[in-house]
């Protein structure tokens, strides 16, 4: 059974800063991982889709990475905003199977 | 072009009552999810669609049931409800290519049972 986890469970950082969220799977025969932005009360925002066949995606000032190998990817936020203050949640895709969920990192950001 | 939307927004509800959860999608796609989400327990699967006419069991399928009449419609409903499925309800949609592409979210119910 696939599981994710996602280190650490909360960051505070101070504005400007660069910084990075991992995400850890148990299997690595997946399809895709997708990550998500969501702010308090409500929904999930897709942030950045990566495919398996592919080591990065980029937008703007956030790059996620995917290491299928060892079961990981990194977001990287460069020059962090109080606006980025939100939970983030990594998702894997494998196989029939629907997307499976970390319990994410929430991020606060202080000015 | 509204994405995926969901009805009601909130909803409390007394222990034993019933009732519907809508969830509509305009984008044509073909797999539908409902998910719940509670406090250190992240997001987990309810019930899935793969097509119109086809449901199956989530992660947590237990007091819930979904019907797929439509294809832009997926429901999800509380036959008795109880205190324990007090959470915030999400739906979410992906096309037929859903192994590769992206998952698109509703804004949530947040339902309370007393």
């Amino acid at each position: 059974k696939q599981e994710v986890t996602q280190i650490p469970a909360a960051l505070s950082v101070p504005e400007g800063e660069n910084l990075v969220l991992n995400c850890s799977f148990t299997d690595s025969a997946i399809y895709n991982l997708q990550w998500f932005r969501q702010d308090p009360g409500k929904g999930l925002t897709s942030l950045l889709l990566i495919q398996s066949s592919q080591r990065e995606q980029t937008s703007g000032r956030l790059n996620a990475s995917l290491d299928k190998s060892s079961g990981r990817s990194t977001l990287y936020i460069a020059a962090s905003q109080p606006g980025d203050s939100a939970t983030y949640l990594c998702a894997v895709r494998g196989g029939n199977t629907p997307l499976v969920f970390g319990k994410g990192t929430r991020l606060s950001v202080i000015a | 072009n509204a994405g995926v939307t969901q009805t009601p927004k909130f909803r409390v509800l007394k222990t034993g009552q019933s009732m519907t959860l809508l969830c509509a999608q305009d984008m044509n796609h073909e797999y539908m999810y409902w998910y719940r989400q509670d406090p250190g327990m992240g997001l987990r699967l309810i019930h899935y669609s793969v097509g119109e006419g086809t449901t199956a069991k989530g992660e947590v399928p237990d007091g819930y049931n979904v019907s797929r009449l439509k294809k832009q419609n997926f429901l999800l409903g509380l036959e008795s409800a109880a205190p324990s499925q007090t959470s915030v309800y999400f739906c979410a949609s992906t096309s037929l290519a859903g192994l590769y592409n992206e998952q698109f979210f509703g804004p949530g119910t947040r339902l309370t049972v007393l």
